[in-house]
């Protein structure tokens, strides 16, 4: 079972500040929290992933909270292409010799912007 | 580079008839899945491999096998097709420690 829960959808304004919540207080330490998201029946696509600290990169910005218990996924100016579904994924970050690496998609957050 | 790549693009089966599921990276990838998606669904991971020669099973194995002679091809095979596999197919492969690189899905349908 995935170990994250998130909204089943939200809205938001095009240009304004898309903020897409997740709780994962089942973290482990050395568990990381990714987010894809899937554009209509495409392929996932990698977002950003974080540890313990925030992070930001030319998509999005992951705020995690200091209990890493959630985490915010932010879209500054949202466009209507990326309304998708948000998948909050925490996983180890080594695939070897096991099955803890790998991705355990929930069902996601659909984010609808709307012009 | 050509990044993941996945053929074909759309099927259709019989009950009972068997076919392979390509996936191809050029990206030297140790890690390589396969998932399958049903409609209003989150991924659910079939198999997957740590690299050439070794594969396990994921959350749904049951009808369909794996094999990984080389790094960039990761063949999945429907052994007996049945209603309940029909859904989208998705490869994805990736370094130990990176992201996930997904391919553009196959879309399988089972009558």
């Amino acid at each position: 079972d995935a170990k994250t829960t998130q909204p089943p959808s939200m809205d938001c304004a095009e240009g304004r500040a898309a903020n897409l919540p997740c709780n994962h207080s089942t973290i482990s330490g050395n568990e990381y929290v990714y987010w894809y998201r899937q554009i209509h029946s495409q392929g996932p696509q990698y977002i950003i992933h974080g540890l313990k600290n925030n992070e930001t990169n030319e998509m999005a910005s992951l705020i995690i909270t200091e209990d890493r218990k959630s985490s915010t996924l932010i879209l500054p100016h949202a466009t209507l292409r990326d309304t998708a579904v948000y998948y909050c994924i925490v996983r180890v970050l080594m695939n070897y010799g096991g099955s803890q690496g790998n991705l355990i998609f929930g069902k996601g957050t659909k984010l609808s912007v709307k012009p | 580079n050509a990044g993941v790549t996945q053929t074909p693009k759309f099927q259709v089966l019989k009950t009972g008839q068997s076919m392979t599921l390509q996936c191809a990276q050029d990206m030297n990838h140790e890690y390589m899945s396969w998932y399958r998606q049903d409609p209003g669904m989150g991924l659910r991971l079939i198999h997957y491999s740590v690299g050439a020669g070794i594969t396990d099973q994921g959350e749904v194995p049951n009808g369909y096998n794996v094999s990984r002679s080389t790094t960039e091809d990761f063949p999945l095979r429907l052994l007996s097709a049945a209603p309940s596999q029909t859904s989208v197919y998705f490869c994805a492969s990736s370094y130990s420690t990176g992201e996930q690189f997904f391919g553009p899905g196959t879309r399988l349908t089972v009558l």
